[in-house]
């Protein structure tokens, strides 16, 4: 299955700042990059994702980045609010999705 | 709200008991996913059916059933619980079962095993 390494497990940034999230993966036939955002004591839910025939993509605050080459994407969220506080996850994808313990972000105001 | 469903909400029970969770998927939705949450051991992969079959297993304990019914819905049955098995259960749905699609999440059912 698809090995996917998350870093860092855990972020503090102050409200406004931005905060960055890096996945590397291992399977160079990977082609779909999905990151989901858990609140607190709510359900994951999908964010935002990529495909590999695209460098980045963006949606408001938020946007992702893939390099193909070092095998690696990163989540991007500038003007962070406390509503961005919450554990990311970017999951291996095979035929079924690989979560780890992801990365909880806390934003401070 | 993702239109899966999860009854019920919160469960506790005691050690050696049998409960059963279900789940509800998006209309439309053929795959069921089911995950285990607990505070240490993240986001965990159970089991996943699609349109009625089993179609994927993960690190599902043999004390721990599943099943997709006709009409898609699907029911975790965990038996001989253990302390351990208390943690958040969560289903998510699919259209399909193929690679690169987004999956819905349920609310979560938390379980408490006293």
């Amino acid at each position: 299955g698809e090995n996917v390494e998350q870093h860092p497990s855990t972020l503090s940034v102050q409200e406004g700042d931005s905060a960055v999230i890096k996945c590397t993966y291992s399977d160079s036939a990977s082609n779909y990059f999905p990151w989901y955002k858990q609140e607190l004591g709510k359900r994951p839910q999908l964010i935002i994702d990529i495909r590999s025939n695209v460098g980045e993509k963006k949606d408001q605050r938020i946007a992702v980045t893939l390099n193909k080459t070092a095998k690696h994407f990163s989540l991007h969220i500038t003007e962070t609010q406390p509503e961005d506080s919450a554990v990311y996850f970017c999951p291996g994808v095979t035929d079924k999705l690989i979560f780890g313990t992801g990365t909880r972000l806390q934003v401070f105001p | 709200d993702s239109g899966v469903t999860q009854t019920p909400k919160h469960l506790i029970t005691a050690t050696g008991q049998r409960v059963t969770l279900r789940c509800s998927p998006r209309s439309g939705d053929l795959s069921v996913y089911w995950y285990q949450q607990s505070l240490d051991q993240g986001l965990q992969f159970l089991i996943q059916y699609y349109n009625g079959e089993e179609r994927a297993k993960g690190n599902i304990l043999e004390r721990f059933s599943a099943q997709q019914f006709p009409d898609l819905h699907s029911e975790l049955n965990l038996s001989s619980l253990e302390l351990g098995d208390s943690a958040l259960y969560f289903c998510a749905s699919s259209v399909t079962s193929g690679e690169g699609e987004t999956q819905y999440f349920g609310p979560g059912t938390r379980l408490l095993v006293l």
